[in-house]
């Protein structure tokens, strides 16, 4: 089972913006819109930021954006906020097989 | 609204059984579709363990498929993870989830196992 692919880490200061990528394959990423997006503080189970690649659950601030090109989906964080520190992992349908894999993480730190 | 919570024993030992149930309060089990579990072993990334249609249809990890069963017990509105064959690399937190393609939008608190003797 494949894992998708995050950076490791991306930062900003207060009020910037920031974007993760989350590369795939043809056989999930890249095949289904079904990818969604979680954010994962310390100790804490994650939480849905993101479904269907670009629709965000009720509940969820609308700086949090995402979007899909081919085997690339990304999260972005417009007017980033303390808060807004924590993990976030990619998460994508790929198939009856391999129902879902998950993204290998990325850190967002608050400068 | 719905909530999810883990339980089972803490403490596995090495060759045993993992035995985990996900108790589903605030709705019934039949009003939504799939339901998942999910760990993340220490400093680690999450991995879908596998899912279980209401129906009681299931989908595994084929890196963990010929260890792993889920099974649903609709009259307590319950579901419930089996491991088999642990070892140290099964020790992790174990969350239990709903949803299906769209995403998991419920998740349990979790609940930390570890295999040692």
């Amino acid at each position: 089972q494949s894992v998708l692919t995050q950076p490791r880490s991306v930062s900003g200061s207060p009020g910037q913006s920031v974007t993760i990528s989350c590369i795939g394959i043809t056989s999930d990423v890249g095949g289904y819109d079904y990818v969604s997006w979680y954010q994962q503080h310390p100790g804490k189970a994650p939480k849905i930021m993101i479904y269907d690649a670009n629709k965000r659950p009720s509940g969820v601030p609308d700086r949090f954006s995402g979007s899909k090109s081919g085997n690339t989906a990304s999260l972005t964080i417009s007017g980033l906020q303390a808060e807004d520190e924590a993990d976030y992992y990619c998460c994508s349908y790929a198939g009856s097989y391999t129902p879902y894999v998950f993204g290998t993480g990325t850190k967002v730190t608050v400068l | 609204q719905v909530q999810l919570q883990e339980s089972g024993p803490g403490l596995v030992e090495p060759s045993g059984t993992l035995s985990l149930t996900c108790a589903v309060s605030g709705g019934s089990m039949r009003s939504f579709n799939w339901w998942s579990w999910v760990r993340q072993s220490p400093g680690k990334g999450l991995e879908w363990i596998g899912e279980i249609y209401h129906s009681g249809s299931t989908n595994y990890n084929p890196s963990l498929k010929s260890r792993v069963t889920i099974s649903v017990d609709k009259s307590k509105n319950q579901f419930s993870l089996k491991l088999s064959s642990v070892t140290a690399a099964d020790t992790a937190v174990y969350f239990c989830a709903r949803g299906g393609p769209d995403g998991m939008d419920v998740w349990g608190q979790g609940t930390t196992v570890t295999v040692s003797s």
